[in-house]
């Protein structure tokens, strides 16, 4: 069935230094979802990327989706403590879009 | 939180026991789900309804039942059939039925059982 890996599970970082997390599908996404859990918390929806080759940005973070649509990146620049959490990335799991299949999440940790 | 509620937040129950977890959205959507999130894991569905009266089966359905009697409310019992029933429980819930629309959590419930 569909299946979408993430890389890496765990990444740490000093504070002020960058973080990339990574997506990757072996079949073609109409669409992909990111999501960010703060420890202790519940997903929250950051953002969505549709068009091929689609780059977004939120202040210090920014997404893309792969030309071909099979992979996607979230990339925080300057990283802070209140980055930390598990970032996961999500699509849908069937062609109707009735339900999401989330990737196994990266978690980030900070150090100041 | 932000229209979904679970309730309890904490729960116990010892080895053999039924127990349900309440879900409950005041954001009209018509799509809700239910996850499992172990350490490690990921996020992994349960079950989801699209509509009141209608359900189906995610990945790890197994020992899991669910109803949808009311649009609000998509309660998940978690049955003694379920092997391994402690870990982290999630609710959440769509406006639509397409692909691009996102899905809004709820707190959680962690269950632990005994």
């Amino acid at each position: 069935g569909q299946q979408v890996m993430q890389i890496p599970q765990y990444q740490h970082v000093q504070e002020g230094e960058d973080f990339t997390t990574y997506c990757n599908s072996s079949t073609t996404l109409s669409n992909i979802q990111w999501y960010k859990q703060r420890p202790g918390g519940h997903p929250v929806f950051l953002i969505q990327l549709v068009k091929s080759g689609e780059v977004k940005k939120q202040k210090r973070l920014t997404f893309q989706f792969g030309e071909a649509k099979k992979n996607s990146s979230l990339h925080i620049t300057a990283t802070q403590t209140t980055d930390v959490g598990t970032y996961f990335c999500a699509a849908p799991a069937n062609q109707a879009g009735t339900a999401l299949i989330f990737g196994k999440g990266t978690t980030l940790s900070v150090s100041s | 939180d932000g229209g979904i509620t679970q309730s309890p937040k904490y729960l116990f129950r010892k080895e053999g026991q039924n127990v349900t977890l309440s879900c409950e959205q005041n954001l009209n959507h018509d799509a809700m789900y239910w996850y499992r999130q172990d350490p490690g894991q990921g996020l992994r569905l349960i079950y989801y309804s699209q509509i009141v009266n209608d359900f189906q089966k995610g990945d790890i359905a197994e020992g899991y039942s669910v109803s949808r009697e009311k649009k609000e409310s998509f309660p998940l019992t978690v049955t003694s059939a379920q092997k391994n029933p402690t870990a982290f429980y999630l609710c959440a819930s769509k406006s639509g039925g397409g692909r691009t629309d996102t899905q809004y959590f709820g707190p959680g419930t962690r269950l632990t059982v005994l």
